[in-house]
């Protein structure tokens, strides 16, 4: 099974618009972590933001924000005011305590366009 | 701060020649990662270096990859034979200490291969 899963593979948004990114992670571990990537076309994957299960507040990170819905295994990457350097890739992934919280688990992405 | 550093940007081989990536942690970074991100998926976990030990090469196929890490800071990724399907993009990237599921990873920008 995924155990993190992106079902938008492409989005668009109009520039100073919100949007919003699903992930939904799949883990039995009652400790892990959720983390938000982008990837512009320079290659390089940039951390956003960050949310533990244990958290009882939902991140946020300047214009960015995640939507943590525990029961429904969702972690949403909500991006305010869209810019154009917002244009890139966005991965989701996870990171689980009983695995030795060695490895960090991505979803196969969303690639974001936003529009002037 | 100097970020991950990585060389070469990009490579391109005939299949069945031999390869090698070369990456420079965070200064102070004692986990050292590689990941494969093969085109349209998120990265995968190839080999995970505490200090110069080897944490985690499940994901790693030890046939035809290797990789070291002398003295706990620069790492070297090899690829001989390389096939069609190791075409990719090869992340590394760093952490302080690679415990805790909510420990940041700092990636570099990536080698691009192509086979041909």
């Amino acid at each position: 099974a995924q155990k993190i899963t992106q079902t938008q593979p492409g989005m668009f948004v109009q520039e100073k618009e919100a949007v919003t990114l699903d992930c939904t992670y799949d883990t039995s571990d009652p400790s892990y972590g959720l983390f938000w990537y982008k990837q512009p076309s320079s290659g390089e994957m940039i951390f956003l933001i960050y949310q533990g299960s244990y958290d009882q507040q939902n991140a946020t990170e300047g214009r960015y924000s995640l939507n943590f819905q525990k029961a429904r295994k969702s972690a949403n990457l909500v991006i305010s005011a869209s810019q154009l350097g917002d244009s890139a890739m966005y991965f989701c992934a996870m990171r689980e305590q009983q695995t030795g919280a060695n490895n960090l688990f991505f979803g196969t992405g969303t690639r974001l366009t936003v529009i002037p | 701060e100097a970020g991950v550093a990585q060389s070469p940007r990009y490579k391109i081989i005939e299949k069945r020649q031999s390869v090698a990536f070369w990456c420079n942690p965070i200064s102070g970074h004692a986990t050292l990662y590689w990941y494969q991100q093969i085109l349209g998926q998120g990265p995968k976990l190839l080999i995970q270096f505490q200090n110069n030990g080897v944490v985690d090469d499940s994901q790693l196929p030890k046939d035809r990859f290797s990789a070291e890490r002398l003295k706990g800071v620069d790492s070297t990724l090899k690829i001989q034979p390389a096939k069609l399907e190791d075409s990719a993009v090869y992340l590394c990237a760093s952490s302080l200490d690679g415990t805790g599921v909510g420990e940041k990873l700092f990636f570099g920008s990536g080698t691009q291969l192509s086979v041909l």
